[in-house]
């Protein structure tokens, strides 16, 4: 049982913006500003998509972007590409020198 | 252009040990944080265990504290792991990977920079 709740899956149509969420507790997600989100192709190495709830590291396209609202964080993929078919993971600092991972959602573009 | 490559990877018997490497080209080894983080075949991501920059902190997840020593030798720009007493739900794809931010005392930014994997099974 992963420690953060992601969506299994998640779809939307090229153009279209799609949003995953990423749910913990006050001991993670809700307690610190270090939630992060990572995208994954299949047979490949994770990307970090965002930091701290809503940095983008260079490189990142704009249609990406990251929120917190209490325990739960959000991805939103706007614009969406056929490229950003893949799976996306959140991961969350978790106190004690801990990180916390999301169990993934797997993001499909109609 | 940044480079890490781990290796070091294979099949062992439960109970065994493993010594993963990852060696870093084209990043200032030596300022950053250093991640192990596994992913189970078909599963999710797992974080394994982090060590600062300069090597003297390093921490674990629970489900391999005290089996696994993760190291550094920044003369040598290259990471290591130590997996003792192995387990059958050892068995993962394991990667490096580089914090974002350099020189600090909080290693937990976001992994910016990650190496291929080299996989581990664990199997009698």
């Amino acid at each position: 049982q992963s420690a953060l709740t992601q969506p299994p899956s998640a779809s939307g149509s090229p153009g279209q913006s799609v949003t995953i969420s990423c749910t913990g507790t006050s001991s993670d997600v809700g307690g610190y500003n270090y939630v992060s989100w990572y995208q994954q192709h299949p047979g490949k190495a994770p990307r970090l998509m965002i930091y701290e709830v809503s940095h983008r590291p260079a490189g990142v396209p704009s249609r990406f972007s990251g929120s917190k609202s209490g325990n739960t964080a959000s991805l939103t993929v706007s614009g969406l590409q056929a490229e950003d078919e893949a799976d996306y993971y959140c991961s969350s600092y978790a106190g004690g020198n801990n990180l916390a991972f999301g169990g993934g959602t797997k993001l499909t573009v109609l | 252009q940044v480079q890490l490559v781990e290796s070091g990877g294979g099949v062992v018997q439960p109970g065994g040990s493993l010594r993963l490497s990852c060696v870093t080209s084209g990043l200032s080894f030596s300022y950053y944080a250093m991640h192990w983080v596994r992913q189970a075949p078909g599963k999710g991501l797992e974080w394994v265990a982090v060590i600062s920059y300069d090597g003297s902190n390093e921490y674990y997840a629970d489900s391999v504290k005290g089996r696994f020593t993760i190291s550094r030798d920044n003369s040598k720009n290259t990471l290591y792991v130590q997996m003792n007493s192995l387990r059958t739900g050892d068995t993962a794809i394991y990667y490096c990977a580089a914090d974002i931010k350099w020189l600090g005392s909080f290693y937990f930014f976001g992994m910016d920079v990650w190496g291929q994997g080299t996989t581990v099974t664990v199997s009698s």
